[in-house]
């Protein structure tokens, strides 16, 4: 167990709709960082938010958005929903020193399929 | 861009035998190589990683090697055994404006024979 949790475990949905996915990453970490996992691409970075602020963003498509929230969990809104979102979305969190490359531990993912 | 590239996609040996991974980055910048390994449905569990400023590291039966001068580091696992199948990452990342992103290789398929 990595400390990072991620809910829910799996969500199944249609084309066209909007989901939300959460993160709480381990305790004492400031840094949080969204991964696509997809078949055909790999894991490929989406976001990173640090203590609330939007640190870097990757290729994250336009209908998608995060936010950090207060208490440091994140969560990932995905809308408008196609059928190739569909895929394994991780979240990673790190303590995030200044200048230094911390390691990344990653949640159990949320698979989430679009029909 | 930012680019790792991994070799060989899958590997297939014997138990006992050695295998050998390698990846290569593309941004000269990079500072930090961990290496993540990933069972069906599960998530990346990082093994060992390495940092710019060392050549090598060891931990049991998995060994890094970095050559920073050719952007190539390689993952070594020795007396492999059967609860190693897995799939295995490279990454590459640097401490750049505040962002360490992973940019990570596409995966090797490890599979251990009894």
């Amino acid at each position: 167990d990595s400390g990072v949790t991620q809910t829910p475990k799996h969500l199944i949905t249609a084309t066209g709709q909007r989901v939300t996915l959460r993160c709480s990453p381990r305790s004492g970490d400031l840094s949080v960082y969204w991964y696509q996992q997809s078949l055909d691409q790999g894991l490929q970075f989406l976001i990173q938010y640090y203590n609330g602020e939007e640190r870097a963003k990757g290729n994250i498509l336009e209908r998608f958005s995060a936010q950090q929230f207060p208490d440091l969990h994140s969560e990932l809104n995905l809308s408008s929903l196609e059928l190739g979102d569909s895929a394994l979305y991780f979240c990673a969190s790190s303590v995030d020193q200044r200048g230094y490359t911390d390691t990344q531990y990653f949640g159990p993912g949320t698979r989430l399929t679009v029909l | 861009g930012e680019n790792v590239e991994q070799h060989p996609s899958t590997l297939s040996v014997q138990e006992g035998d050695s295998a050998v991974i390698k990846c290569t980055y593309s941004d000269s910048a990079s500072n930090y190589f961990p290496w993540y390994k990933q069972e069906l449905g599960k998530r990346p569990q990082l093994i060992i990683d390495i940092r710019s400023n060392v050549g090598e590291k060891k931990d049991q039966r998995i060994a890094v090697t970095l050559n920073k001068t050719a952007k190539h580091f390689s993952l070594h696992i020795t007396e492999t055994q059967p609860e190693d199948s897995a799939v295995y990452f490279c990454a590459a990342s640097k401490a750049y404006r505040g962002t360490d992103k992973l940019i990570f290789g596409t995966g090797t398929r490890l599979q251990v024979f009894p």
